[in-house]
């Protein structure tokens, strides 16, 4: 079991570019999140997806999009990147019913827009 | 509306003391969860203990333990006899929600600088 993966694990971005984060679990969850997690700060949820076919915004959704492809993958979105939206991102899946919902965590993104 | 309020930025511990972690929260759902994670200098992070709102008796993992106090609205964290690998970043989280809806939104607090002295 690879976990929750991520790619790519680094990136650096011009104003104004696009590009699109990869996520992926194995564990056959249903709900899957993507974060942002800015220097010395805590964690602060863009989107989530409770499962296949639907998703939600969370706490600072703007400038981002995202996608629930299947029950396994979740991308994340930025159409066009501002250097506020350097952070680190970080995917997450959680089961759904009949559980603590505890979250299993990606390696993050670390991404630089400049 | 979901609030989670860590007001420890950091803290310095002995090593093999027992140190606390606050955490507070606010919510007007009678059914949520709570939960605590630890984020070394690596930068992953890694689940440590879970409580329910339903919850009898105060959650413990191994070394961790789970202070609940649902009248006061708190849930600190207990790590007895620390390490030095303790040293890391602390996060309280809380999930809104009944235990068999989909998932909900789990917010995350500022974080707990935790540093142990040898």
């Amino acid at each position: 079991n690879a976990g929750v993966t991520q790619t790519p694990k680094f990136q650096v971005l011009k104003t104004g570019q696009s590009m699109t984060l990869q996520c992926a679990q194995d564990m056959n969850h249903n709900s899957m999140y993507w974060y942002r997690q800015d220097p010395g700060m805590g964690l602060r949820l863009i989107y989530y997806s409770a499962s296949e076919g639907t998703t939600d915004k969370g706490e600072v959704p703007n400038g981002y999009n995202v996608s629930r492809l299947n029950k396994r993958e979740f991308s994340l979105r930025l159409e066009s990147a501002a250097p506020s939206q350097t952070s680190v991102y970080f995917c997450a899946s959680s089961e759904a019913p009949g559980s603590s919902y505890e979250q299993y965590f990606g390696p993050g993104t670390r991404l630089t827009v400049t | 509306a979901q609030k989670i309020t860590q007001t420890q930025p950091g803290m310095f511990v002995q090593e093999k003391e027992a140190v606390t972690l606050d955490c507070t929260y606010d919510t007007s759902d009678p059914s949520y969860g709570l939960f605590w994670y630890k984020q070394p200098s690596s930068g992953e992070m890694i689940f440590l203990i879970y409580q329910g709102s339903y919850d009898q008796q105060n959650a413990t993992e191994g070394r961790y333990s789970l202070n609940f106090q649902k009248a006061r609205k708190s849930a600190n964290l207990v790590i007895s006899a620390s390490q030095l690998g303790d040293s890391a970043m602390y996060f309280c989280a809380m999930r809104e929600g009944h235990a068999d809806s989909s998932a909900s939104k789990i917010i995350f607090g500022s974080g707990t600088r935790l540093s142990i002295r040898p």
